[in-house]
C-alpha cells in the first residue's frame, strides 16, 4: 500500500469548512484513497473513499487532484463532534476490507 | 443492529499474566481482524480471522493468537504480558464473499499491564 503524509494537527473554527489535506505521491492506478476518522477512545469510522472522481455523501467531501498524488477530506460545516483523528489509507482494493495501514493521522480540532 | 461489541472495555494485567479479549462482530458479517493500538499512534494491524482460521498477520509475535468460533465471534489472546502490551485493542468486522466489504470497528479494549 503506497504511503500516505499528513499533517499532524489542524485547528477549524465551528460552522466553517475544514480541509484535511493528505499526500500519496507513490499511489498505483489501482489504489484508492480511504478515509477513517477516530473520535477519542473510540474505534476507527469510515467516511468516504474514492479512485480519480471527487466523491460527496452525507459526511463529507473528497478532492483528488488529477495527477491522483494528493487529496483533500472536506467537512463542510465543522461541528465540535467532528473533533477526531482523521486518517488517510491508500489501498488498492474498491473497499477497503478490514487490513488497513494506519499511519498518524491528523488531528483536527474544532473549536467553539 | 448492535454492530461490533468487545468485552472487557478496561482491564489491568501483571506483567507475565496471560489476557483474552473478546469481539463479537456485526450481525451478518463473517471476518474478523484485531489491531493494537499505542497511545498516539495509529492502529497497527495484528491478524485477521475468516473461517475459523487465521488468513492474515502482521508483524506481531507468537505470544500474539486468535481463535474464531462457528458463531463468527473471535478472542485475541497475548502470553507473557509486557509493559509494551499496554494499548487499546481494537477488533473490526466485515463480510468476505469474493471480495471484502468496509471494516466495522468496536470501541475497544483498553489493556493496562503493571
Amino acid at each position: 500500500d503506497a504511503k500516505t503524509t499528513q499533517p499532524p494537527s489542524m485547528d477549524c473554527a465551528e460552522g466553517r469548512a475544514a480541509n484535511l489535506p493528505c499526500n500519496h505521491s507513490t499511489i498505483s492506478g489501482n489504489e484508492y484513497v480511504y478515509w477513517y476518522r477516530q473520535i477519542h477512545s473510540q474505534g476507527p469510522q469510515y467516511i468516504i473513499h474514492g479512485l480519480k472522481n471527487n466523491e460527496t455523501n452525507e459526511m463529507a467531501s473528497l478532492i483528488i487532484t488529477e495527477d491522483r498524488k494528493s487529496s483533500t477530506l472536506i467537512l463542510p460545516h465543522a461541528t465540535l463532534r467532528d473533533t477526531a483523528v482523521y486518517y488517510c489509507i491508500v489501498r488498492v482494493g474498491e473497499t477497503s476490507g478490514s487490513r488497513l495501514t494506519f499511519g498518524e493521522g491528523t488531528q483536527l480540532t474544532v473549536n467553539p | 443492529d448492535a454492530g461490533v461489541t468487545q468485552s472487557p472495555t478496561h482491564l489491568i494485567k501483571t506483567r507475565g499474566q496471560q489476557v483474552t479479549l473478546r469481539c463479537s462482530p456485526k450481525s451478518g458479517h463473517d471476518t474478523v481482524s484485531w489491531y493494537q493500538q499505542a497511545l498516539g499512534q495509529g492502529p497497527q494491524f495484528i491478524f485477521q480471522y475468516y473461517e475459523e482460521e487465521e488468513r492474515q498477520r502482521g508483524n506481531f509475535p507468537d505470544r500474539f493468537s486468535g481463535h474464531q468460533f462457528p458463531n463468527y465471534s473471535s478472542e485475541l489472546n497475548v502470553n507473557a504480558l509486557l509493559l509494551g502490551d499496554s494499548a487499546l485493542y481494537l477488533c473490526a468486522s466485515s463480510v468476505l464473499q469474493g471480495w471484502e466489504t468496509e471494516a466495522f470497528f468496536g470501541q475497544g479494549t483498553r489493556l493496562t499491564v503493571v
